[in-house]
């Protein structure tokens, strides 16, 4: 079992829509989580982290952690064209420094 | 700042030859990472340096590849001799030394295909 899963996609909605982005992981230690937003031809970009559970909000992205689940998610408003992306989780732990564990990414396609 | 400067953007090459993808992190961000993307695989990490160092190369795939960072503001992977499976894109990133809450600045990478 892979440390982080996320379903590829792609995931195709119409503009307006509610998108609901999710990956599960298996590590306990991971405290904190981040989704990043990767458009076609583009280097990965942050576009929202959490510390431990709860949520965040940020616009019309919301990010929600459920630790004892071990799943996350990252809701997006009113989709938009220009969301169509791919989108990235990523978590680290949290002693000393660690890398971040990256999902494989779900793709994202809003339609107009 | 630029952001994480890589070079080149694409890059062909017939297999057996030694291709070098290079690499300037943002200043003051003390680590540097080397990534492979493909679509199978998603994002692997090959190594990543601390200060010039490198900590963890356990992702580097075979002794073809190497990585060296020979002062803080430039890094190179080189790949010696490539094959077509190496065909993927080789992002570098770069990070400050916080850890925690702090996200990686990723460059736009290197198509990089081997034919």
């Amino acid at each position: 079992q892979k440390e982080v899963e996320q379903d590829p996609g792609p995931l195709s909605v119409p503009e307006g829509a509610i998108v609901s982005l999710n990956c599960t992981y298996s590590n306990s230690a991971f405290q904190y989580f981040m989704w990043y937003r990767q458009y076609s031809r583009k280097g990965p970009e942050l576009l929202m982290y959490t510390y431990s559970s709860g949520n965040k909000e940020d616009g019309r992205f919301t990010a929600q952690v459920d630790k004892s689940s071990k799943y996350i998610s990252l809701f997006i408003r009113d989709s938009q064209p220009s969301d169509s992306a791919t989108y990235l989780c990523a978590m680290r732990k949290n002693s000393g420094y660690s890398t971040l564990t990256f999902g494989k990414g779900t793709m994202l396609l809003v339609s107009p | 700042d630029a952001g994480v400067i890589q070079s080149p953007r694409h890059e062909v090459t017939e297999m057996g030859q030694e291709v070098t993808l290079r690499c300037k992190p943002i200043s003051g961000h003390d680590y540097l990472f080397w990534y492979r993307q493909t679509m199978m695989r998603g994002l692997e990490l090959l190594i990543y340096f601390n200060n010039n160092v490198p900590i963890d190369d356990s992702g580097m795939p075979e002794d073809r590849f190497s990585a060296k960072m020979p002062n803080a503001s430039f890094s190179t992977l080189k790949i010696q001799p490539s094959e077509p499976r190496d065909s993927a894109v080789y992002f570098c990133a770069s990070s400050p030394p916080t850890g925690g809450a702090s996200g990686y600045t990723f460059g736009s990478g290197t198509r990089l295909t081997v034919v």
